[in-house]
């Protein structure tokens, strides 16, 4: 079974500061896909980016970035130009090969807190 | 399109009773999924269906039961409720064809067993 670990329960950056979430994982398949969920107070799940395992290039998204260190099972979530609306928990989140098929499987997550 | 919507919004139980959670998606997606998150917690996979009259369990499936009777109905039945089933639920779809499949949630669902 896989697993993902969110080490950081809580953060806090002023307003336009970049911050990076970290997220690790164990799996023991060569294929799979990783995400970023963003879930805001009003309980929305909502895809951030998400990196195909087999794709060495790192995925971005407008201010939103991902650091994918495959050998070392890492997958951590920079966002450039922090916002207010950017406060909300955030979700690292696995799937196999399948595309998700199975479900995915979560981190406990980490609440970011931009302070303005 | 609606997407996904679930009923009821909120919810308070007592103990034994029991309750349906609705779900429903008008994206014509065959996968579908429910999931619960605990305070401070991920989301963690109860039961999730490939298509009309196939289910299959999740990780946490103890407790509860599901059917598919249509590709867009998915309901999630609680029976005997009890208070370590107080969570958010949340229904989920995605097109499982090939290549990635992004998982589309509804809003959830708060229930308390108390």
């Amino acid at each position: 079974a896989q697993t993902v670990t969110q080490s950081q329960p809580e953060m806090s950056v002023q307003e336009a500061e970049t911050v990076t979430l970290s997220c690790t994982y164990d799996t023991s398949e060569n294929n799979y896909y990783l995400f970023w969920y963003k879930q805001p107070p009003s309980r929305q799940m909502i895809l951030v980016i998400r990196q195909e395992a087999y794709k060495q290039q790192n995925a971005t998204e407008n201010r939103f970035s991902v650091n994918f260190q495959k050998a070392a099972k890492s997958f951590s979530l920079k966002i450039s130009d922090s916002q207010l609306g950017d406060t909300a928990m955030y979700f690292c989140a696995f799937s196999d090969s399948g595309g998700g098929a199975d479900g995915l499987t979560f981190g406990k997550g980490t609440h970011l807190i931009i302070q303005p | 399109n609606a997407g996904v919507t679930q009923t009821p919004k909120f919810r308070i139980l007592k103990i034994g009773q029991s309750m349906t959670l609705q779900c429903a998606q008008d994206m014509n997606h065959n996968y579908m999924y429910w999931y619960r998150q605990d305070p401070g917690m991920g989301l963690k996979l109860i039961y999730y269906s490939v298509g009309a009259g196939i289910t299959d369990k999740g990780e946490v499936p103890n407790g509860y039961n599901v059917s598919r009777s249509t590709t867009e109905d998915f309901p999630l039945r609680l029976e005997l409720a009890a208070p370590s089933q107080t969570s958010v639920y949340f229904c989920a779809s995605s097109y499982v064809g090939t290549g990635y499949n992004e998982q589309f949630f509804g809003p959830g669902t708060r229930l308390t067993v108390l």
